[in-house]
């Protein structure tokens, strides 16, 4: 089993959509948990952290199950300028706390149609 | 957040050749990677760079392909030895503020392609 997962994709999305992604990662330990963006031929930016309780940061909304090990990221009012593709990271800090201990999911494509 | 940015941006180079890259903060950081991100594949870890002392590598990854320094907080280069083919990929420096939790901040890249 990968320890991250990522549906690939494309979302083929028109403006003003609701669009969810899903992710799952194998590793129990793990410490903390991010949403990466990264448009094409550019570096990862990070979008957000997620926590337990789930956040939120204006049309974006990030959840943690820690339980099933699922995180997940809600975009409302989709954007043309939220085309990118979104990466799921996790922090495998609990084996050792290494901070570079990342581990990145080949991340979902989103593509915002007008 | 930092401003972080890598030397070159890209290269074309041929095999047996090596290539040193450049990653330069405009803060000091408590701790700097680099990753490798092969096409269509997502990022994967090569190294952290310790100030002062010898890389730690991630399993799969050797100092004599990947030799690193980190002379300071705020540079540091990796080299990318004896090139093949297979070592074209985008190569990414991230950095750790000092202030800033655990999130990891990515330089622009550097694309390399080995012919």
């Amino acid at each position: 089993r990968k320890e991250v997962e990522q549906d690939p994709g494309p979302f083929n999305v028109p403006e003003g959509a609701t669009v969810a992604f899903n992710c799952t990662y194998s590793n129990s330990a793990s410490q903390s948990f991010f949403w990466y963006r990264q448009d094409c031929r550019k570096e990862p930016k990070l979008l957000m952290s997620v926590y337990s309780s789930g956040n939120e940061d204006g049309r974006f909304t990030a959840q943690l199950n820690r339980a099933s090990q699922y995180i997940s990221l809600l975009i409302r009012d989709s954007k043309l300028s939220d085309s990118a593709t979104y990466l799921c990271v996790v922090n495998m800090g609990g084996y050792g706390g290494s901070q570079g201990n990342l581990i990145f999911g080949k991340g979902t494509k989103l593509s915002v149609k007008p | 957040s930092a401003v972080i940015s890598q030397k070159p941006s890209r290269d074309i180079c041929q095999r047996g050749t090596s290539l040193t890259i450049q990653c330069q903060v405009d803060s000091q950081v408590t701790m700097m990677f680099w990753y490798r991100q092969q096409p269509g594949q997502s990022l994967t870890l090569i190294a952290t760079a310790n100030q002062g002392s010898e890389a730690t590598y991630e399993s799969g990854f050797v100092i004599d392909k990947f030799p690193i320094s980190r002379p300071n907080l705020t540079f540091s280069t990796l080299t990318v030895s004896n090139m093949s083919p297979e070592d074209s990929s985008i190569y990414l420096c991230s950095v750790v503020p000092t202030h800033g939790r655990e999130t990891q901040y990515f330089g622009p890249g550097t694309r390399l392609l080995v012919l």
